[in-house]
């Protein structure tokens, strides 16, 4: 199975802050990934797929790049309610896997 | 809009058996590939299943083959999750999820989860 590891495991960042997320496939994976946020007690929610492509209704302060095995999430200004785990996924190869996992959290 | 809502979850005994039911509406489920996804408690997302639009292509993560059986009823906008020789291990809160498609960089044909339900949690314990 493709192994997603995923950086850092949790990041504590201030409100307007740049954050950026990012998830190392064990192989090639082209651009076939996707970024979820799950807030607590919730349904994970998709932000991005296709490595860059934001999903209808998400906000444009969240961006995806990357392609092969490096890929990045960024919140170009952080706000109150991107507190939340982010997760990426790729659905290049059966089984899919999730990275880990990120907590952001606000300062 | 669509909406999914799971049932089905509840505590069962090592080695018992389960069935989810994942209810869908807003949207032809008959035109979707669908996904299981869990979440051990405090854990991150693990993906468990899915299923091809006439249920005739399934694909499982290791750890369940042969325990596992994804299925679905399209007349009845249902997906199920058949779960037997339940272990203390699989015990989760339980999602269902559409898949929507996009072409990759090649030109292929790949899925993201674009709806989710809310889950439904399922406790292996003696």
């Amino acid at each position: 199975a493709i192994q997603m590891t995923q950086s850092p495991s949790s990041l504590s960042a201030s409100v307007g802050d740049r954050v950026t997320i990012t998830c190392r496939a064990s192989q090639g994976i082209r651009n076939d990934l996707g970024w979820y946020q799950q807030k607590p007690g919730r349904a994970p929610k998709v932000l991005i797929y296709a490595a860059s492509s934001l999903q209808s209704g998400v906000p444009p302060r969240f961006s995806g790049s990357g392609s092969g095995t490096d890929f990045t999430l960024t919140i170009s200004s952080l706000q109150p309610e991107d507190s939340a785990s982010y997760y990426c996924l790729q659905d290049h190869i059966y089984p899919r896997t999730f990275g880990q996992g990120t907590k952001v959290e606000i300062k | 809009e669509a909406q999914l809502v799971e049932s089905g979850g509840g505590l069962v005994q090592p080695g018992g058996s389960l069935r989810l039911s994942c209810a869908a509406s807003g949207f032809t489920l008959s035109k979707y590939w669908m996904s299981w996804v869990r979440q051990a408690p405090g854990k991150g997302l693990e993906w468990v299943a899915n299923i091809k639009q006439d249920g005739s292509e399934k694909y499982y993560v290791d750890s369940v083959k042969g325990r596992f059986t994804i299925s679905r009823d399209n007349a009845k906008n249902s997906l199920y999750l058949q779960m037997n020789s339940l272990r203390v291990e699989d015990t989760a809160v339980y999602y269902c999820a559409r898949e929507d498609i996009y072409y990759d960089s090649s030109g292929a044909i790949e899925y993201y989860l674009d709806h989710w339900g809310q889950g439904t949690l399922v406790t292996v314990s003696s």
